[in-house]
């Protein structure tokens, strides 16, 4: 079976201080991976999303980067975070084969930026 | 802009009773939607969905029908239980190479015992 791993799950970063987040999908090949954000009281934003190594699309402009270095691992970076950077961030994942439509979401990182 | 609306921040209904849960979409481009559930510090997980080709779609407690010209979908859970309190998000996938999903803003039901 698939299982989305998402690190750390809780993150207090300085203002100014670089981040990373990693998220790795077992069980899947060549997957379509996703990062989304829930500020506080909001829904869903999608961030970027990746349908291959090295291709990563951006939905929004912001202070935010995307990698996806190999398969299953798709990473999420700043140089350096600003304060409206505080949010859940939710990594996902989707079949590309078939007609499979749905994302299966990973536990999430809490980041507050002080 | 947002294509995904769900214009009802919090709903209370008594345990036995139905909810009922709206969306309004403004893309008619969207094929296929998606219901989420949601708690606190968890990811969303994957409910129940439907495509644009049908008008209702049921899976034991929880059904949801599309109505394509009033672009609107709605869930329907009956009979509510209280482990069904949850932030309840409803997505419309776009035709996008990625199959992006657009999220609404989510609605907070809780079931009262």
């Amino acid at each position: 079976s698939q299982t989305i791993h998402q690190w750390p799950a809780t993150l207090v970063q300085p203002v100014g201080s670089p981040l990373s987040l990693e998220c790795t999908v077992e069980g899947t090949s060549n997957p379509n991976l996703y990062w989304y954000r829930q500020a506080a009281g909001r829904g869903l934003q999608l961030l970027f999303y990746s349908v291959g190594i090295g291709q990563i699309s951006s939905e929004v402009p912001q202070n935010l980067s995307a990698s996806r270095p190999q398969d299953r691992q798709f990473i999420l970076s700043s140089k350096k975070l600003l304060l409206s950077d505080s949010g859940f961030y939710l990594c996902a994942w989707k079949i590309t084969s078939g007609t499979y439509n749905e994302q299966f979401f990973g536990p999430g990182t809490r980041l507050t930026v002080l | 802009d947002q294509q995904v609306k769900q214009n009802s921040p919090s709903l209370s209904v008594q345990e036995g009773r139905i909810s009922i849960l709206n969306c309004d979409y403004t893309n008619s481009m969207f094929d296929y939607f998606l219901w989420y559930k949601k708690y606190p510090a968890e990811g969303p997980t994957f409910l129940i969905s439907i495509s644009s080709i049908k008008d209702k779609n049921e899976d034991g407690r929880f059904t949801v029908f599309l109505n394509k010209s009033a672009k609107h979908l709605s869930l329907h859970i009956v009979p509510s239980q209280p482990g069904d309190s949850a932030v309840y998000f409803c997505a419309a996938r776009s035709t996008g190479s990625a199959r992006q999903l657009t999220f609404g803003s989510g609605t907070q039901l809780t079931v009262l015992p």
